[in-house]
C-alpha cells in the first residue's frame, strides 16, 4: 500500500515564524503536491514537483516555497507565517505518466496566532 | 468562474436512502472524473474514477458523467452511517497530472 506521511498532525505557530511542513512517500512516485484545504474553498494547489529539485507553482504559491532534495521527500516552507495561512495542509504523491491516482497524507492542521 | 462547482451541503439523510452528489465544470478538456472520500481528520482517498462519458458502478456506488452538460454525479444506494464523510469531485485532463477539485459535499447518514 502507498503510504504518504506528514511530519505533524497539528501545529501552532506565531505570526512571522518560519514554518516547515514535511511530506514523505514510500512508493517511489515522481510527482508530489502540496494543497491547502479551507471550508468553502476546497483543495487549492500551492506547489507541485515532477522530479528532484524541480518545482512548479500551483494556483496559490504566494507566501510559500518548496524544497525537493530527495525523491521521497517534499517540503513546504512558510517563510514568514501569517494568520491567513491558518489552514489544513495536504500532501499528495502520484506516479508519473498519464492519469494516475493521487495518494494523500493525513494532513497537517496549522494554526498561526 | 471556478473550474469545478460543487454544492457544499451539508447533506443529512436517513440510513438506507439513495444519495445523489453532483458537480459541474466548465473546461471541456477534462477527461478523467474522480470522486474522493474524506473522513473527518483524514486525507482524501480515491473512491472511483471514470474516463470520458458514461457510467461506472462499484458496489453501492455509481458514478455518472455527462460531458455534453459538463455534469458529473455520484449515487450511493442503501446509504450506511459509515458513508458519512465529505465527498470531493476531482477532474483532470488527458495529461492526468494536475487535478481540479470541487469544494466537497459533507454527508451525514443517520442510523
Amino acid at each position: 500500500d502507498v503510504k504518504v506521511t506528514q511530519s505533524s498532525r497539528y501545529l501552532v505557530k506565531r505570526t512571522g515564524e518560519k514554518v516547515f511542513l514535511e511530506c514523505v512517500q514510500d512508493m517511489d512516485h515522481e510527482n508530489m503536491f502540496w494543497y491547502r484545504q479551507d471550508p468553502g474553498l476546497g483543495l487549492r494547489l500551492i506547489y507541485f514537483s515532477y522530479d528532484v529539485k524541480m518545482k512548479e507553482k500551483g494556483d496559490i504559491p504566494e507566501g510559500y516555497s518548496v524544497s525537493r532534495e530527495k525523491k521521497e521527500r517534499f517540503s513546504l516552507i512558510l517563510e514568514s507565517a501569517s494568520t491567513n495561512q491558518t489552514s489544513m495542509y495536504l500532501c499528495a504523491s502520484q506516479e508519473l505518466g498519464g492519469y494516475n491516482e493521487q495518494f494523500f497524507g493525513p494532513g497537517t492542521r496549522l494554526t498561526v496566532l | 468562474q471556478k473550474e469545478v462547482e460543487q454544492d457544499p451541503g451539508p447533506l443529512s439523510v436517513p440510513e438506507g436512502a439513495i444519495v445523489s452528489l453532483n458537480c459541474t465544470y466548465s473546461n471541456s478538456a477534462f477527461q478523467y472524473f474522480m470522486w474522493y472520500r474524506q473522513y473527518s481528520r483524514k486525507g482524501p482517498e480515491l473512491l472511483m474514477y471514470t474516463y470520458s462519458s458514461g457510467n461506472k458502478e462499484d458496489g453501492r456506488f455509481t458514478a455518472q458523467v455527462d460531458k455534453s452538460s459538463k455534469y458529473i454525479s455520484l449515487f450511493i444506494r442503501d446509504s450506511q452511517p459509515s458513508d458519512s464523510a465529505t465527498y470531493l469531485c476531482a477532474l483532470a485532463s488527458n495529461t492526468g497530472n494536475q487535478f481540479y477539485f470541487g469544494t466537497g459535499t459533507s454527508l451525514t447518514v443517520i442510523p
